[in-house]
């Protein structure tokens, strides 16, 4: 069955930082997602894209933050100059049209 | 105010209880309400979406959609101690999607 994968598993950075965490969404999908989840609180959504474009963005989205997908493939997420309060688990997701999202394994980012 | 509420437990229940979880949303605009299983470190795996009033079943699980009272439930019968999970909900408005905190579901066997 085809799947969502992540990479790295685990990131340790210090702050200030840049960090880059990829993501291989499921093939004949056409919207990715990027989602954090801190320890202990609930998913929040960060991202959209489709159509080679951001679709939506949160709050949380802000100039740090930056999404590409530069092969056709890979789905990225750079965080420019990392803070401690980006340590969370952030987890990539796609989908084709339906509402079955399919999110990958996390990537569980640690800044010092 | 938060967009999507959730009890976030912990919720304790023996084998063979029917379990009840529940949301309740204030933006009147959400078209889609989905469960989520999460296991721990892992991430979340999609249960059940509706996008209108009324129930869906499939199998054990059952969504409940209320749009005037803008409340979503999920109904798990005869609980089985591998359902022990954190149980999300979600909503989206056009490509966006909310989630709750989640409520943290163990089974006793």
């Amino acid at each position: 069955e085809p799947e969502v994968t992540q990479t790295p598993s685990h990131q340790v950075t210090q702050m200030g930082q840049e960090v880059i965490l990829r993501c291989v969404p499921i093939s004949n999908h056409l919207y990715f997602y990027w989602y954090r989840q801190i320890l202990g609180q609930k998913v929040e959504f960060l991202v959209s894209f489709y159509n080679n474009e951001i679709s939506e963005k949160s709050e949380i989205f802000d100039d740090q933050f930056s999404v590409e997908r530069p092969d056709g493939s890979n789905f990225t997420l750079k965080i420019r100059s990392t803070k401690l309060e980006d340590s969370a688990m952030y987890f990539c997701a796609s989908r084709y049209s339906t509402d079955t999202q399919y999110f990958g394994p996390g990537t569980r980012l640690t800044v010092l | 105010q938060k967009e999507v509420e959730q009890d976030p437990g912990p919720l304790s229940v023996p084998e063979g209880a029917i379990v009840s979880l529940n949301c309740t949303y204030s933006n009147s605009a959400f078209q889609y309400f989905m469960w989520y299983r999460q296991y721990s470190r892992k991430g979340p795996e999609l249960l059940m979406y509706t996008y209108s009033s009324g129930n869906k079943e499939d199998g054990r699980f059952t969504a409940q959609v209320d749009k005037s009272s803008k409340y979503i439930s999920l109904f798990i019968r005869d609980s089985q101690p591998s359902d022990s999970a954190t149980y999300l909900c979600a909503m989206r408005i056009s490509n966006q999607f909310y989630f709750g905190t989640g409520t943290s579901l163990t089974v006793i066997p």
